[in-house]
């Protein structure tokens, strides 16, 4: 079982729905990111937190500590924001760069 | 500002050949790292540098991957003797603190080792 888990893998959305992904996590984390990476891109940093709740614009990221729980809020979704979303953890005690990766959410909003 | 810039963006080399990935992270920051994914993989640490110092390298495949970071504005990420089996998208991050902190990615360096 992989200590990072994300739901769903691949995930189709029309224009202006609301969008949720989650990822669940087994370990002890004093961070957790998740970062957006588009087709033949580079990785862009979203969020990273260590409780409760950030908003970036139509963004908006969760966790819950005591389920090893997160979730990446999409409000108002656009073609745009058609991407990979990878969930990571630092695990606690861990080196700082020492991520554990999610596989990845694949999202295509539809026009 | 200038964000985290590898070079070069694609290189395609023989087996066998020295390949030498390099990185620009932001200024001021203090911590770098090298990923790398692959489809099969996908992302995996390689080695953490806090300070030029090389913290973590137990990502590091084996004697053919090195690592250096010189000073506090380059690092390089060298492959000798380059595998079909390298063949990765290779990122170069950095980061403003020691602990727990936002990750700057590069575009990466997608190489193929034919």
């Amino acid at each position: 079982k992989n200590e990072v888990e994300q739901s769903p893998q691949n995930l189709t959305a029309q224009e202006g729905e609301f969008i949720t992904i989650n990822c669940s996590y087994s370990v002890g984390i004093s961070a957790l990111h998740w970062l957006q990476q588009h087709p033949g891109g580079g990785i862009v940093s979203l969020f990273m937190l260590s409780s409760g709740k950030k908003k970036h614009g139509r963004l908006i990221a969760t966790i819950n500590i005591q389920e090893k729980h997160s979730s990446l809020h999409i409000t108002a979704s656009h073609p745009r924001d058609s991407a990979v979303y990878i969930c990571a953890v630092t695990h606690y005690g861990g080196s700082q760069g020492n991520l554990i990766f999610g596989k990845g959410t694949k999202l295509s909003v539809k026009p | 500002d200038a964000g985290v810039i590898q070079s070069p963006r694609h290189e395609v080399t023989e087996m066998g050949q020295e390949v030498t990935l390099r990185c620009k992270p932001i200024s001021g920051h203090n911590s770098l790292f090298w990923y790398r994914q692959t489809m099969m993989r996908g992302l995996e640490l390689l080695i953490y540098f806090n300070n030029n110092v090389p913290i973590d390298d137990s990502g590091m495949p084996e004697d053919r991957f090195s690592a250096k970071m010189p000073n506090a504005s380059f690092s390089t990420l060298k492959i000798q003797p380059s595998e079909p089996r390298d063949s990765a998208v290779y990122f170069c991050a950095s980061s403003p603190t020691s602990g727990p902190g936002e990750l700057f990615f590069g575009e990466g360096s997608r190489l193929t080792v034919l």
